[in-house]
């Protein structure tokens, strides 16, 4: 079955660690998204991408890093820059030429600093 | 301009109604609904477009008001499982040569169906 695989579920950093969460997609998307989540929040976008090789920047891109050098792949890498990364980061893709299709998640990596 | 929802939190009994409102400041292209159970990944409910009709399945539906930039969940006759946090994901304007752009979320409403 096709799907977004996010590893770890769990991850722990200590203070001026870089990190990087995985996300792999196996629905041929085009796009992929890096999303936030504190507790009792909404969703807030970090980055986002349309097609390999290249990304934007969300409304929280500070202290984060992300890359795509493949389609399948759009790792996020939270560098020592970002003050306060305890939260639930959630990966999500879409078919950017199905206008009526939603957005498929993966189950989320829990980053924790200690 | 995130959109915001309301109401924040709605406890329910079984077999009774809700609405859950997402309202924005921005012209809109499309309204996503998402259902979210604690600690899991957000679920998929529906879209509406600007321009569509009023979409659903079973007993949770949804209206768009292009006009308004608002649109509403309706969840009618609802059951235990439907608790959890309900977002609304707005889209702008589409991307240059028609493909569809990111979502901004509101920040949730979340809602708890008691027996």
């Amino acid at each position: 079955d096709g799907g977004i695989t996010q590893s770890p579920k769990y991850l722990f950093r200590k203070e001026g660690q870089n990190v990087t969460l995985s996300c792999e997609q196996n629905l041929n998307h085009d796009a992929m998204y890096w999303y936030r989540q504190d507790p009792g929040q909404g969703l807030r976008l970090i980055y986002y991408s349309q097609i390999v090789n290249d990304f934007q920047k969300g409304d929280i891109a500070e202290g984060y890093s992300v890359s795509r050098e493949k389609k399948e792949s759009f790792p996020l890498t939270v560098t020592s820059a970002q003050k306060n990364p305890t939260a639930f980061y959630l990966c999500a893709s879409s078919a950017i030429d199905r206008v009526d299709y939603g957005y498929t998640f993966g189950s989320g990596t829990r980053l924790t600093v200690v | 301009q995130q959109p915001v929802q309301s109401p924040q939190a709605v406890i329910l009994r079984e077999g009774e109604d809700a609405v859950i409102n997402c309202s924005s400041s921005k012209a809109l292209y499309s309204v996503h609904w998402y259902r979210q159970k604690h600690g899991e990944a957000p679920v998929f409910l529906m879209i509406l477009l600007k321009g569509g009709e009023q979409k659903g399945h079973e007993k949770i539906s949804a209206s768009f008001n292009e006009k308004k930039q608002q649109s509403s969940l309706y969840l009618t006759a609802s059951q235990l499982s439907y608790s959890g946090t309900y977002f609304c994901g707005t889209q702008g304007a589409l991307f240059v040569s028609g493909n569809t752009g990111k979502l901004i979320f509101g920040q949730g409403t979340t809602l708890q169906v008691k027996p």
